[in-house]
């Protein structure tokens, strides 16, 4: 069963914490993403990667940073947490660009 | 960039009443078309996707339509059942590398029994 696997389900972090969401897919898959969905403003796009090492912006990057060391493992980085990051962040990947896009669950973020 | 408008954002239908959700894209060179359905807890799930070479497909009760001239696509459901409430999001994008999905915002479809 193929899987796309968030760190965590809930996280709540302090304003100013640098705070790591990981994620993880064990398809082999050339892409992954990093969308941020709120209520009324559906899954924007963070950052997403189409190989190891490589990045690119999407919709809505300033106050994210993202790593790719490893093929399988894409992570979100919030430098500096503000209230304003506080949303729901879910994390996919695709074989190819105009592919199925295959989701993580979830991790609902709040910062206090 | 590509942009995609979805409409409407909620939608409530009698059970067995026909559901259809609208979205409009920007990018004329996009070629595929996903529409993705969350429920409650859970990460969004493809249902059924459509490519630019088609005008048309279906799958059980779902159907998704593509209009490439007016640059619209639509979501078809019939029989709706309880079941099937959920929030849907469409998306749109240029089937290349380096390239990413862009969604809808989504629309909130309750059925009732």
């Amino acid at each position: 069963d193929v899987k796309v696997t968030q760190s965590s389900r809930y996280l709540v972090k302090r304003t100013g914490e640098k705070v790591f969401l990981e994620c993880v897919q064990d398809m082999d898959h050339e892409n992954m993403f990093w969308y941020r969905q709120d209520p009324g403003l559906g899954l924007r796009l963070i950052y997403f990667s189409y190989d190891v090492k490589m990045k690119e912006k999407g919709d809505i990057p300033e106050g994210y940073s993202v790593s790719r060391e490893k093929k399988e493992r894409f992570s979100l980085i919030l430098e500096s947490a503000s209230t304003n990051q506080t949303s729901m962040y879910l994390c996919a990947s695709t074989l190819s660009g105009g592919s199925e896009a295959f989701f993580g669950q979830g991790t609902r973020l709040t910062v206090v | 960039g590509e942009n995609v408008e979805q409409h409407p954002s909620t939608l409530s239908v009698q059970e067995g009443d026909s559901a259809v959700i609208k979205c409009t894209y920007s990018d004329s060179a996009s070629n595929y078309f996903p529409w993705y359905k969350q429920e409650l807890g859970k990460g969004p799930q493809l249902i059924i996707d459509i490519r630019s070479n088609v005008g048309e497909k279906k799958d059980q009760r779902i159907a998704v339509t593509l209009n490439k001239t007016a640059k619209h696509f639509s979501l078809h459901i019939t029989e709706t059942q309880p079941e099937d409430s959920a929030v849907y999001f469409c998306a749109a994008i240029l089937n290349q590398a380096g390239t990413a999905l862009i969604f809808g915002k989504g629309t909130t479809l309750s059925v009732s029994s």
